[in-house]
């Protein structure tokens, strides 16, 4: 079965702080991962979007790594800022022969204190 | 969210009863997806478009018929609604369906059926 585990469930950290969130999947055959931030009421925006022969991707103090190997990847979260509380989700593409196949992980809930 | 807009925002309804969400899109984009995102369950597809009167099933599907007789805009119906389809439902849109692309969520649509 398709899958997109993410861990932890949940995270507090406190302002300017780093972090790391974890998603591992079992998307077969994988053709890339995107990682996307949902802030509350809203939908989610893009973050970062890898393919299988890439192995790191940054977008400001976000940097997201793919290991296709072991079917994991981080979101790494430097210096984090009040506007990085949000939801954080990994998705995982399946390559098919017509149309897309998006499988979406449960999320990462981030709360940033000052 | 820029290009995409999903109406009514919030709605409450009585079981029993149909309900039509809609999806307007300015970006001109030939795909058109429905999710539905509940407590504990990653983003799960409804239904989808790949052109004008082009639709096809997502892994939800049961209870919801879609729409699509124009570029820009993309129905959602639910033709008796049950207290399970209380969700948030969102519509995306992509430019094409290779997975390479990146999506655009709209804003989300919280129903609450009663």
């Amino acid at each position: 079965k398709n899958q997109v585990e993410q861990s932890p469930q949940s995270l507090i950290i406190l302002e300017g702080k780093n972090c790391t969130l974890q998603c591992n999947y079992t998307v077969s055959p994988f053709s890339n991962l995107r990682w996307y931030k949902q802030d509350t009421g809203r939908g989610p925006v893009s973050l970062t979007i890898m393919t299988f022969s890439e192995n790191t991707k940054s977008n400001g103090r976000y940097t997201a790594t793919l290991d296709a190997d072991t079917k994991q990847s981080s979101l790494h979260i430097t210096a984090s800022q009040l506007s990085d509380s949000a939801s954080y989700i990994c998705v995982v593409s399946m390559i098919k022969a017509a149309g897309n196949k998006l499988t979406f992980g449960g999320g990462t809930r981030v709360l940033v204190k000052p | 969210d820029a290009g995409i807009t999903q109406s009514p925002r919030h709605k409450v309804t009585e079981t029993g009863t149909p309900v039509t969400l809609r999806c307007h899109q300015t970006e001109n984009h030939r795909y058109m997806y429905w999710y539905r995102q509940d407590p504990g369950h990653g983003l799960r597809l409804i239904h989808y478009s790949y052109g004008v009167k082009d639709t096809d099933k997502g892994e939800v599907s049961d209870g919801y018929s879609v729409s699509r007789s124009k570029t820009e805009d993309f129905l959602l119906t639910l033709e008796s609604a049950t207290s399970s389809q209380t969700s948030v439902y969102f519509c995306a849109i992509s430019e094409t369906g290779t997975v390479t692309y990146g999506y655009t969520f709209g804003s989300g649509t919280r129903l609450t059926v009663v």
